[in-house]
């Protein structure tokens, strides 16, 4: 079955750290992934998307993620990390229709400390 | 331009109760979605519509009914409440973009059943 998996609920780092948020998708067929972040009490955001123009996609606040097929991971990635960045982040895919069905991850809490 | 807006907020349900999620969007978009959230399971689709007059059942539709009313509006039924429908429920409207779609999220209503 085609499905998203997302390692670690919980991550904590530094401020000025490295965040990297894990997420592996096994599919027989080239995905679409997103990247969604989710401040508290809000809706989500888009931070960046792959379909598959370019393997390393930047996106907003400063965060990238990179699709590695022979992995079948899009981790996300921001070299330094800041307070505003506490937040949840959602993998998400797409495995037909560019997009227009997502398949969402268990999600993973990022928290920064001082 | 208010992007996704969904009434109400908040709202406390007795079982067996019922009521309807509320959601509208301005953006001109052909697709929209219902999802839920519960912790540690990431958002699952309820319902979406590709377009005006249509609609399919995602991956949790037992216990919910929509309506399409027009291109702007797409709401949520629960015709009989039950507490395992607790839950942060969110309207998405989605427009392509490129060869993919993008999705965007309203602020979400908190839902619980007693």
């Amino acid at each position: 079955a085609q499905s998203v998996t997302q390692l670690g609920s919980h991550v904590s780092v530094s401020e000025g750290a490295l965040v990297l948020l894990r997420c592996n998708y096994s599919s027989s067929v080239p995905p679409y992934l997103f990247w969604y972040v989710q401040y508290p009490n809000q809706g989500l955001q888009l931070l960046l998307k792959y379909t598959s123009a370019a393997t390393l996609v930047k996106g907003i606040n400063g965060f990238e993620a990179e699709f590695k097929k022979s992995e079948t991971s899009f981790h996300l990635t921001k070299p330094s990390a800041h307070m505003s960045d506490a937040a949840e982040y959602f993998c998400a895919v797409s495995f037909t229709g560019g997009g227009n069905k997502l398949t969402f991850g268990t999600g993973t809490q990022l928290k920064v400390e001082l | 331009n208010a992007g996704v807006t969904q009434t109400p907020k908040f709202q406390v349900l007795k079982t067996g109760q019922s009521m309807t999620l509320q959601c509208a969007q301005d953006m001109n978009h052909n697709s929209m979605y219902w999802y839920r959230q519960d912790p540690g399971m990431g958002l699952r689709l309820i319902y979406y519509s590709a377009s005006e007059g249509t609609t399919d059942k995602g991956e949790v539709p037992n216990g919910y009914n929509v309506s399409r009313l027009n291109k702007r509006e797409f709401s949520l039924r629960l015709e009989s409440a039950a507490p395992s429908q607790t839950s942060v429920y969110f309207c998405a409207s989605s427009v392509r973009t490129g060869d993919s779609y993008e999705q965007y999220f309203g602020p979400g209503t908190r839902l619980t059943v007693t």
